[in-house]
């Protein structure tokens, strides 16, 4: 059955640092992945996919995300954290055999002046 | 380009009253919709997934149902609230044989 962990549900950064924040999944098939931003009393905005194309990624706000098949891995990246980042972030992978997702628990990111 | 609304945007009720959260879609036909619950500090879970009008599957056993009378319609009820159904409500679309979902505003309830 499909999975996804995300390690550490708070990241704290200072502004300008990198942004690193970790997701693995766990997939009988092919995965497809995604990484969505949830800013306070919203819904959720898609940030960026992967549908096995290309393995690095880009999304919107400079975020990327890097497909590791051999670790089974999507983390999210950006090189310079903004205040605005400061947000949760949610990983999922497709189901598999229907439309559905399944989402990880989330990381709450703090960025610090 | 496709828009969808939740309404309320917040809500407030008693225990044991009844609810209806309404989630509509426009600019797009025959869409997936799904209803999530967030509660605090937790992830999301997925509540109800329809993949047309009268089609509902349910996820998660409650005291909840869901209802598509209109294609582009989605409605989330209770009969009875719980405390434990406190929480924020969103709905999502997508488009049939596609994953990508996206996301309504959300409705924050609470029970009290």
């Amino acid at each position: 059955a499909q999975s996804v962990t995300q390690l550490g549900s708070h990241v704290s950064v200072s502004e300008g640092a990198l942004v690193l924040l970790r997701c693995n999944y766990s997939s009988s098939v092919p995965p497809y992945l995604f990484w969505y931003v949830q800013y306070p009393n919203q819904g959720l905005q898609l940030l960026l996919k992967y549908t096995s194309a290309a393995t690095l990624v880009k999304g919107i706000n400079g975020f990327e995300a890097e497909f590791k098949k051999s670790e089974t891995s999507f983390h999210l990246t950006k090189p310079s954290a903004h205040m605005s980042d400061a947000a949760e972030y949610f990983c999922a992978v497709s189901e598999g055999d229907t439309d559905k997702l399944i989402f990880g628990t989330g990381t709450r990111l703090q960025v610090f002046p | 380009s496709q828009t969808i609304h939740q309404w309320p945007a917040t809500l407030v009720q008693p225990v044991g009253s009844p609810l209806s959260l309404e989630c509509t879609v426009e600019g797009t036909s025959n869409p997936n919709l799904y209803w999530y619950r967030q509660a605090a500090g937790r992830g999301l879970q997925l509540l109800f997934y329809s993949v047309g009008i009268g089609q509902i599957s349910s996820e998660v056993p409650q005291n909840l149902s869901a209802s598509r009378p209109q294609d582009r319609q989605f409605i989330l009820s209770s009969k009875k609230l719980l405390l434990s159904d406190s929480g924020f409500y969103l709905c999502a679309w997508s488009l049939s044989g596609t994953e990508t979902q996206y996301f309504g505003p959300g409705t924050r309830l609470l029970v009290l």
